[in-house]
């Protein structure tokens, strides 16, 4: 069974810093990786999709990598803002379409 | 209405109740998704409907009983829960299971 580790659990940075979460799985035969953001008790929002031939993809102040290879994948956030503040989740998709794997999450504070 | 939008919101209930969690998707999609977010624990996806056919239920307890009328719509009946069913249900979409999931704000189960 694919298990995905976020790292790290929790993050507290100053605003304007540059930031680095980290996500890895242990069967890098997936298909794609998605990055999401969730704010406290709503849904989740997509911010990045990477498939599996790619290896980075980039929206805004966001930049994901993948390396299937490794089985890793970093969401870089530059100029961080308090905005930014919320639980990122890192998902896998398998080949198997039926089974998507999430992260625990890293809970990303950005103080003013 | 745009997205994809759940109700209730908050539903409290007892062990006995019958009850129903509706999910509607405006974005044209083929596919939807229902997940189970416990506290400390990552997403568990629940259920995929593809064309409204059920392709994976991830041995969820028959407590559960999903249903998909057409592709917009995906309801999630409930009946003698436990307490420990308490969770944030969530209800996602998405073109086909390699592109993006888009989720809905949830409802937050909370079973006495």
């Amino acid at each position: 069974k694919q298990e995905v580790t976020q790292i790290p659990a929790a993050l507290s940075v100053p605003e304007g810093e540059n930031l680095v979460l980290n996500c890895s799985f242990t069967d890098s035969a997936i298909y794609n990786l998605q990055w999401f953001r969730q704010d406290p008790g709503k849904g989740l929002t997509s911010l990045l999709l990477i498939q599996s031939s790619q290896r980075e993809q980039t929206s805004g102040r966001l930049n994901a990598s993948l390396d299937k290879s490794s089985g890793r994948s970093t969401l870089y956030i530059a100029a961080s803002q308090p905005g930014d503040s919320a639980t990122y989740l890192c998902a896998v998709g398998p080949y198997n379409f039926n089974k998507f794997y999430f992260g625990s999450g890293t809970k990303l504070n950005v103080k003013p | 209405e745009t997205g994809v939008t759940q109700t209730p919101r908050h539903l409290v209930m007892g062990m006995t109740n019958k009850k129903s969690l509706k999910c509607e998707q405006h974005l044209g999609h083929n596919a939807m998704y229902w997940y189970k977010q416990s506290a400390k624990k990552p997403l568990e996806l629940m259920f995929v409907y593809n064309f409204k056919e059920q392709t994976e239920n991830n041995s969820v307890p028959s407590r559960f009983s999903p249903e998909c009328p057409n592709s917009s719509h995906l309801f999630l009946h409930l009946h003698t829960l436990q307490p420990e069913d308490s969770a944030l249900y969530l209800c996602a979409s998405s073109q086909d299971y390699s592109e993006t999931q888009y989720f809905g704000p949830g409802t937050r189960l909370l079973v006495l």
